[in-house]
Order: C-alpha cells, then structure tokens, then sequence
C-alpha cells in the first residue's frame, strides 16, 4: 500500500504571498489531518477532514484553511503569509472511525517564508 | 484548554539503561494516548497507545502507564539501543482512538550511547 504523499516537499515564499500544500492519504483512509511542526511549538494540530467536512478545527487563525475532495485528497492554504508561518506541515491520515486512530504521517512540506 | 506537558526536553542514557518520559495533560475528556517516535529527518510513527479503561500496556521493551486521577501518563523504554535514539512525543485525545486531532506534548530527544 502506498504511503500518505505529501507535495510540494519543499518550498520558499515571501511574507503576504499565500501557499497552498497538497495531501493524499493512503487508499480507504477517510481521515486527514494537518499538523504545522516547529522546533519550539512541537506538533500543533490545525484540522481534520472526513467524508469532505471539516470535523475538527484546532487554533489556528482564519489563514489557515483546508478542503477534502471526494477521493480523499486533502489540502490546506495559508494565505497573507508570515515569517512565523516557516515551519513543517504534515499531514496524516487514518480510517477514521473509533477504535482505528493511529495517524499515518506524510514527510511533510517544509514551507519557508521570507 | 487542551494542554499536554512533557518533561524532559532531553535525555541521555547509557546502552542498556532504561529511559522514562513522563507527560500531563489538561482536558478530563481526553481517553486514548499514543506515543511517537520520530527519527531525523523522518515522519513521526506511533509506538504504543493506551485508552483511558487500561492502566499499563507494554509491548516488548515499551510500556505505557496511566493515572488518570492524576491526568498523567508515562513511556518507559527498558534496554535502550542506539536505534532508540529519536524524539518521542506523547500525546492526549478526546475521540477514543478516532484519529485525527491530537494535542502533543513539546518531544524529548532521547539520546542513547553506545
């Protein structure tokens, strides 16, 4: 089976420009969550997708947002960029349903702002 | 809110010793805690987890103990190995193993040596 992909790998933006960051989870996972990593915050949780709906939402401002497709294909966008934005966003999938919750990682998108 | 401490930020054992990480979370709902290990430069993989209905768990050279009187949970690692070296992250979920949202704690970067 195929692992969770993560695309663009790595990218370099400036401040004020947005970015958007594609996950595609592992076949028959409907559950796709976002988590921003920097050395002094560790894994922050941003939000999970499942079955296409946003079913939780961490504290992120509102420039951080994401969307599921049907196939279960998930990105996130962070417009008006920040240098404190530079960080590591993974993202992870699962089944989705109660008693399967191990989060499978992608490698991450290294985003680094300007 | 949702709040998980994790101490130490660092620790290093000799070969052979046993390695405790010790974490404390916030949330009363919280009911399944899984562990990460995430190697350099690689994507976090859980270890080990625990649900709130069961006080230790253990699996070969890794356990899990829960107090949830205390809000408080630990990894203990017997017969460290070099390959035990990585960044170990706790964490504390309110679904029961659903998936998804996790709030982790800040890592401890274990180092073993040989």
């Amino acid at each position: 089976k195929a692992g969770v992909t993560q695309t663009p790998r790595y990218l370099i933006k400036t401040r004020g420009q947005q970015v958007t960051l594609s996950c595609s989870p592992i076949s028959g996972h409907r559950s796709v969550s976002w988590y921003q990593q920097t050395p002094g915050q560790g894994l922050q949780f941003l939000f999970e997708y499942f079955s296409e709906t946003q079913r939780n939402k961490g504290n992120f401002p509102g420039r951080f947002s994401g969307r599921q497709f049907s196939n279960s294909r998930s990105e996130m966008n962070v417009s008006t960029l920040e240098l404190g934005d530079s960080a590591l966003y993974l993202c992870a999938s699962s089944p989705g349903t109660v008693g399967t919750g191990e989060l499978f990682f992608g490698e991450g998108s290294r985003l680094t702002v300007l | 809110g949702e709040n998980v401490e994790q101490h130490p930020s660092t620790l290093s054992v000799q070969e052979g010793d046993s390695a405790v990480i010790k974490c404390t979370y916030s949330d009363s709902a919280s009911n399944y805690f899984p562990w990460y290990k995430q190697e350099l430069g690689k994507r976090p993989q859980l270890i080990i987890d625990i649900r709130s209905n069961v006080g230790e768990k253990k699996d070969q050279r890794i356990a899990v103990t829960l107090n949830k009187t205390a809000k408080h949970f630990s990894l203990h690692i017997t017969e460290t190995q070099p390959e035990d070296s990585a960044v170990y992250f706790c964490a504390a979920s309110p679904f029961y193993n659903q998936g998804g949202k996790l709030i982790f704690g800040q890592g401890t970067e274990l180092s073993v040596k040989p």
